[in-house]
């Protein structure tokens, strides 16, 4: 089975701080996606990655940036953590080709 | 740029009703069109997919059908269980620079009823 692990479950952090949040995948996928999902806003893609080194902006990039220094490893930096960035954050994976993309469980993020 | 635009919910049904989720999209080239669903306390798991205009997906009793005129890719079953209660996400995907961008819509809650 195709495994996409967040590093962490639930995570509450200070207005200021530089949190990562981890994925890992297991299926030698070249495709990797953060998105944020929000009540009513469903979800929204902020970065995604099509290789090691090399990455997109998505629909909401402002306030992330991401890091992809090895294909299983997808990081995702809030720089200076705002309230307002408060969310679920959902990592995926996919093949190259267009794809079904595998999920983690998400990380509920909170910032106070 | 992309977008996928869905129906608002929550859609509340009586066990064994029919279901329709509208899902239309705006993309450059041929996307590939996808259901995902999001059970209550899960994580996203595909549904069915698409990947070519007039291809229908099916899975679990529901089926979409790919509609490159209309740009539209509806979720339809023909009886709905309790079990179906769900949250359900239209998506694509298109070939953007090097990679592949998977675009979302806001999600429909569809609750059923006994």
């Amino acid at each position: 089975d195709v495994k996409v692990t967040q590093s962490s479950r639930y995570l509450v952090k200070r207005t200021g701080e530089k949190v990562f949040l981890e994925c890992v995948q297991d299926m030698d996928h070249e495709n990797m996606f953060w998105y944020r999902q929000d009540p009513g806003l469903g979800l929204r893609l902020i970065y995604f990655s099509y290789d090691v080194k090399m990455k997109e902006k998505g629909d909401i990039p402002e306030g992330y940036s991401v890091s992809r220094e090895k294909k299983e490893r997808f990081s995702l930096i809030l720089e200076s953590a705002s309230t307002n960035q408060t969310s679920m954050y959902l990592c995926a994976s996919s093949r190259r080709e267009n794809t079904e993309a595998f999920f983690g469980q998400g990380t509920r993020l909170t910032v106070v | 740029g992309d977008s996928v635009t869905q129906m608002e919910g929550p859609v509340t049904l009586s066990e064994e009703a029919f279901l329709t989720i509208n899902c239309t999209y705006t993309a450059t080239g041929y996307p590939s069109l996808f259901w995902y669903v999001q059970y209550p306390g899960e994580g996203l798991q595909l549904l069915l997919k698409a990947t070519k205009a007039d291809d229908k997906g099916s899975n679990k009793g529901f089926e979409a059908t790919y509609r490159k005129e209309t740009t539209s890719f509806h979720l339809e079953k023909g009886s709905v269980q309790v079990s179906d209660s769900a949250v359900y996400f239209c998506a694509l995907m298109t070939l953007t620079g090097g990679g592949n961008k998977l675009t979302f819509g806001t999600g429909t809650q569809l609750k059923v009823e006994l």
